[in-house]
């Protein structure tokens, strides 16, 4: 079964580039991985999936290894409004299907 | 497009007593999952439905479970309450099912057992 670790939590800067890791091993070989951000009482919010290498959008970088065994999110000259719960999510390989999210990792920016 | 929407978005209910949770995915979308989610335990992933199909599931008991129409709708079941069942019941819709986790997220329906 899939096991996952993120960091807790996290302090940044306002401007500065933000790497967040997610740990995780024994995921389904090829799915993809998946990160959400959330904010306080709401549901989470996409951010950037991949499969290998990396992926880049308009938000987001996604840095992921060739043994897949972990993934980093990079969140660019960061804002206020970045101060979120930043979420892994990866397919845990077993018959049945299931998800596994990580413990989030709370990012708290500061001016 | 309109976002999912979850009804209802609060709800308290008694030990021992079942729920019904519903949530309406996105337009067009046809996949619809479920997750819990608690302070102790985190996002915790239930199962999805797709073509009113149970395609995966979460290690949680049988208590749980789920359906879905032929609209895409979904509705959720809640057995045999617990205090430990008291958490954030979100659903998510996306397109189609797949090796994607592209979800996009409700904003959840807050159960408290008492």
């Amino acid at each position: 079964l899939a096991k996952t670790t993120q960091p807790i939590s996290m302090d940044s800067y306002e401007g500065q580039e933000v790497n967040i890791t997610c740990s995780h091993n024994n995921i389904a070989t090829n799915d993809y991985i998946t990160w959400y951000q959330q904010f306080p009482s709401q549901g989470p919010r996409f951010i950037i999936q991949g499969y290998k290498t990396k992926v880049t959008n308009e938000v987001a970088s996604l840095f992921i290894p060739a043994d897949r065994k972990s993934s980093t999110l990079s969140l660019p000259r960061v804002s206020l409004s970045d101060t979120a719960v930043y979420y892994c999510l990866v397919g845990d390989g077993g018959s049945q299907g299931n998800l596994i999210f990580g413990k989030g990792t709370k990012l708290s920016v500061k001016p | 497009k309109a976002g999912v929407t979850q009804t209802p978005r609060y709800l308290i209910k008694t030990r021992g007593q079942q729920v019904t949770l519903s949530c309406s995915p996105i337009s067009g979308h046809r996949s619809v999952s479920w997750y819990q989610q608690t302070p102790g335990q985190g996002l915790q992933f239930l199962f999805e439905y797709f073509s009113e199909t149970q395609r995966n599931k979460g290690n949680f008991p049988g208590r749980f479970s789920g359906r879905q129409f032929s609209n895409s709708r979904s509705e959720m079941n809640v057995s045999t309450l617990e205090l430990g069942d008291s958490a954030l019941y979100l659903c998510a819709s996306s397109p189609v099912p797949g090796q994607s986790y592209e979800q996009y997220f409700g904003p959840g329906t807050r159960l408290t057992v008492t």
